[in-house]
């Protein structure tokens, strides 16, 4: 069965701050994997979907990368700014299944 | 790209009675459709797994018999929480599977809150 965690569950930065969320998953097997954006008391905005048989995916000042052999996937985010603050949620799907989610990382960047 | 709605998006009703969201899919079909919950400052966790013309399967420490649900086209999805008591005060998300690239779009959630 699926298990996806992330770390930190945390993180606090200044602006302008590159920084790098991790989420970590035990079975290979995955077929999709999607980073979502959550605001207190608001539902899920998708931000990247890598699919399939892709590696990356890039929108913006977010980057996405998945290595399936290892069970990892980094979410980048290059020169944070305030209105990033908002808990990141990772989660995949076995082909067919339903997602997976992570417990998330709350991030706070500072002004 | 594919979008899936959900209504209401906020719901308050008095302990005891029954709410009916639902969760359809605009602009493909679906076959399969997944309800998650979503507790205060906690991550989603599936419900149960709605396939258009069967019965749902529901996971572990979910009671069919409270959490109705039923997928009668290939567009619309509905969870009925039934006798709903302040312990089901929760965020319900629906996703839809579909659409190119074989993938799931999320709803945007109902928050329910039960008085």
């Amino acid at each position: 069965k699926q298990e996806v965690t992330q770390i930190p569950a945390a993180l606090s930065v200044p602006e302008g701050e590159n920084l790098v969320l991790n989420c970590s998953f035990t079975d290979s097997a995955i077929y999709n994997l999607q980073w979502f954006r959550q605001d207190p008391g608001k539902g899920l905005t998708s931000l990247l979907l890598i699919q399939s048989s892709q590696r990356e995916q890039t929108s913006g000042r977010l980057n996405a990368s998945l290595d399936k052999s290892s069970g990892r996937s980094t979410l980048y985010i290059a020169a944070s700014q305030p209105g990033d603050s908002a808990t990141y949620l990772c989660a995949g799907d076995n082909y067919g299944q339903n997602f997976v989610f992570g417990p998330g990382t709350r991030l706070s960047v500072l002004p | 790209g594919a979008v899936v709605s959900q209504h209401p998006s906020r719901v308050i009703c008095k302990s005891g009675t029954s709410v009916k969201i639902e969760c359809r899919s605009l602009d493909f079909q679906a076959t399969t459709m997944f309800w998650y919950r979503q507790f205060p400052k906690q991550s989603l966790m599936l419900m149960a797994t709605s396939n258009e013309g069967s019965k749902a399967t529901y996971e572990q420490g979910v009671e069919k018999d409270k959490f109705l649900i039923n997928h009668a086209s290939l567009t619309l999805s509905t969870l009925t929480v039934t006798s709903a008591h302040p312990e089901d005060s929760s965020f319900y998300i629906c996703s839809a599977r579909g659409g190119s690239g074989d993938t799931q779009y999320f709803g945007p959630g109902t928050r329910l809150t039960v008085l």
